[in-house]
């Protein structure tokens, strides 16, 4: 079975610059969640998709927003990019019928703003 | 406020020898806690689901055990190989997820 796969893998864009990161989930999930990793606050979550509806939001400015497909692909945008955008961006899928399903992550996508 | 501490934030330890990585929580309403190993490079690989106080879960030389506050993951005779970042994460009851900040852990041969 395929895990989580997030393209592109590496990134690098200008400040004032706009990216878009994929991700297509473990085949069934319909749930997908992006984090922002960076190594002072650790993993911060940014928003999880269920069925092309946006089911929660963390404390992340208007210029991060995403979106899901009928597919269950998801992605993920960010735009005015500023220097402390640069991170790791995780996507993970999770089974919503199943109590509890824990998420399962792809490798990442990293960003560096210059 | 919610939140997830891990501690240690770093730990050494020689091949062999054994050790617990803590993480506490303060949350308004538990529905699960996770354990996830991290390899440099790589997202989160998913290790263990707690779900009530007094239960425990092992896999390999990972045990990892729950109480009303506080979670362990026990390391009996670590290997090289088991050198990674644990993440800690809660599931609360609105469904969001919190993760803690990770124990860097680092066995020497």
């Amino acid at each position: 079975k395929a895990g989580v796969t997030q393209t592109p893998r590496y990134l690098i864009k200008t400040r004032g610059q706009q990216v878009t990161l994929s991700c297509s989930p473990i085949s069934g999930h319909r749930s997908v969640s992006w984090y922002q990793q960076t190594p002072g606050q650790g993993l911060q979550f940014l928003f999880e998709y269920f069925s092309e509806t946006q089911r929660n939001k963390g404390n992340f400015p208007g210029r991060f927003s995403g979106r899901q497909f009928s597919n269950s692909r998801s992605e993920m945008n960010v735009s005015t990019l500023e220097l402390g955008d640069s991170a790791l961006y995780l996507c993970a899928s999770s089974h919503p019928d199943r109590a509890n399903s824990p998420l399962h992550f792809g490798n990442g996508t990293r960003l560096t703003v210059t | 406020e919610d939140q997830v501490t891990q501690s240690p934030e770093a730990l050494r330890l020689q091949e062999g020898e054994s050790s617990s990585l803590n993480c506490s929580y303060t949350v308004s309403g538990l529905r699960g806690l996770f354990w996830y190993r991290q390899d440099p490079g790589k997202g989160p690989e998913f290790l263990f689901t707690l779900y009530s106080a007094g239960e425990e879960k092992e896999k390999e030389r990972l045990k990892a055990t729950l109480t009303k506050k506080e979670s362990f993951l026990h390391i009996t005779a670590p290997k090289p190989e088991d050198s990674a970042t644990y993440l800690c994460a809660v599931r609360k009851r609105d469904d969001k997820i919190i993760f803690g900040k990770g124990t860097r852990l680092h066995i020497l041969p």
